[in-house]
């Protein structure tokens, strides 16, 4: 099994529905991220927390929020989708804040918004 | 600010040989680490190796190298002899020091290896 599992893979949704995708990991990594990924522009972060207690603005965040439930699990959430988050979208994991350690992803969730 | 750009959107190499993928940084954070992942067409991101901005000789791991010049704010990515399996998505990243985990990332490069 991943150590880092997204669900939904995919997803196709109508515009101004609510949608929600759910990270899990096992790592045990205190720090997760959520990015989303759109040709030629790279991974750009969405939010960031760095333990139950503290989550955080990525560069992107206008139209998400997010959920730390616990430390293994980190939920983002569309609250009225639109066709220009239409995207993949990925959750990584990080043992801390060291600028020496990689993050780890998930598989990824391709959302569609119609 | 920090900023990762890969200048090159899709290259070809031909299959065994090397193959060089351009990377260039820029950050105020005097100490960083630089990375390069890799997406099949599968989707999934793949670490394949990381320079720290203090590490005086360049990384290497199996086919992969990282051409650091810090000078020149530059971590190019080569792989040697290069296999058809090699064909996807490379993306460099940083880590800055102070940027709290933080990883960004570069526009990506499409490589594709001709048999």
């Amino acid at each position: 099994d991943a150590d880092v599992t997204q669900t939904p893979r995919n997803r196709i949704t109508k515009t101004g529905k609510r949608i929600m995708l759910e990270c899990s990991q096992t790592k045990g990594h205190d720090r997760m991220y959520w990015y989303r990924q759109d040709p030629g522009l790279g991974l750009r972060l969405i939010y960031y927390s760095f333990d139950v207690k503290d989550i955080n603005k990525g560069e992107i965040s206008d139209g998400y929020s997010v959920s730390r439930q616990a430390q293994a699990k980190f939920s983002l959430s569309l609250e009225s989708a639109i066709p220009n988050q239409t995207a993949l979208y990925f959750c990584a994991t990080s043992r801390d804040g060291a600028y020496t350690g990689e993050l780890f992803f998930g598989e990824g969730s391709r959302l569609t918004v119609l | 600010a920090q900023k990762i750009t890969q200048t090159q959107p899709g290259m070809f190499v031909q299959e065994k040989e090397a193959v060089t993928l351009d990377c260039t940084y820029d950050t105020s954070d005097p100490s960083y680490g630089l990375f390069w992942y890799k997406q099949p067409s599968s989707g999934e991101m793949i670490f394949l190796i990381y320079q720290g901005s203090y590490d005086q000789q360049n990384a290497t791991e199996g086919r992969y190298s990282l051409n650091f010049q810090k000078a020149r704010k530059s971590a190019n990515l080569v792989i040697s002899a290069s296999q058809l399996g090699d064909s996807a998505m490379y993306f460099c990243a940083m880590r800055g020091g102070n940027q709290g985990g933080k990883l960004i990332f570069g526009q990506g490069t499409e490589l594709s290896v001709k048999p």
